[in-house]
């Protein structure tokens, strides 16, 4: 199974911060990398799929990059409503695998 | 609206088996493969399986393939996982979600709610 290890595994930032979340997969995945945001009580939400591409409907101070065992997550500027847990998760093969989880909260 | 509408909270004693539903719509059914998920408490999820909508075709995960089933029934947008021999370290909320691509892609663009089955004898 491929492991996806995220860092860190929790975050403090403030409104208007700069983010950057990580995520490495222990064997190349090429750009089948796929970011969730997930607050408590509610099911994951797609933020961002291929490594890059951004889902419909997601602002766009969210991005992604990233290609083979190295990816990022980065928001450019935090509003309240982006605190919660990001999950990455490889789509390259099965079984499907997802990072352990970066909680960000609010400084 | 598309949505993915699941079962009720479940209780279940050690050893027996549990059934959750997953009713589709606002969408084409057959044009979306499956998935299962689940997620333990303060864990991310974990995948069990998927099912083509079309020709019922399953892939399970090596760690679910003898104790969870996956079924559909394309005349009502419905999906169903079976988990049985059911033990304590099951509980978690169970999810379905769309897969985006039209085929096997395993990318998760829509989920239900979650179905939170408890284990406890």
């Amino acid at each position: 199974d491929i492991q996806m290890t995220q860092s860190p595994s929790s975050l403090s930032a403030a409104v208007g911060d700069r983010v950057t979340i990580t995520c490495r997969a222990s064997q190349s995945i090429s750009t089948y990398l796929n970011w969730y945001q997930q607050k408590p009580g509610k099911a994951p939400k797609l933020l961002i799929y291929d490594a890059s591409t951004l889902y419909t409907g997601v602002p766009s101070r969210f991005s992604g990059s990233g290609s083979g065992i190295d990816f990022t997550l980065t928001i450019s500027s935090l509003r309240p409503e982006d605190f919660a847990t990001y999950y990455c998760q490889q789509s390259d093969s099965n079984p499907v695998t997802f990072g352990q989880g970066t909680k960000l909260e609010i400084k | 609206q598309m949505q993915l509408v699941q079962s009720g909270a479940e209780v279940k004693r050690p050893g027996t088996s549990v059934r959750v539903s997953c009713q589709t719509s606002g969408y084409i059914f057959s044009a979306y493969w499956m998935h299962w998920l689940r997620q333990a408490p303060g864990q991310g999820p974990e995948w069990m399986g998927c099912i083509s909508p079309n020709t019922g075709e399953t892939v399970y995960a090596q760690k679910f393939k003898d104790w969870v089933t996956l079924t559909r029934d394309p005349s009502i947008s419905t999906g169903w996982m079976e988990l049985t021999r059911l033990r304590s370290h099951d509980t978690a909320v169970y999810y379905c979600a769309r897969d985006k691509s039209g085929s096997e892609g395993r990318i998760f663009d829509l989920w239900g709610r979650g179905t939170l089955v408890t284990v406890s004898s």
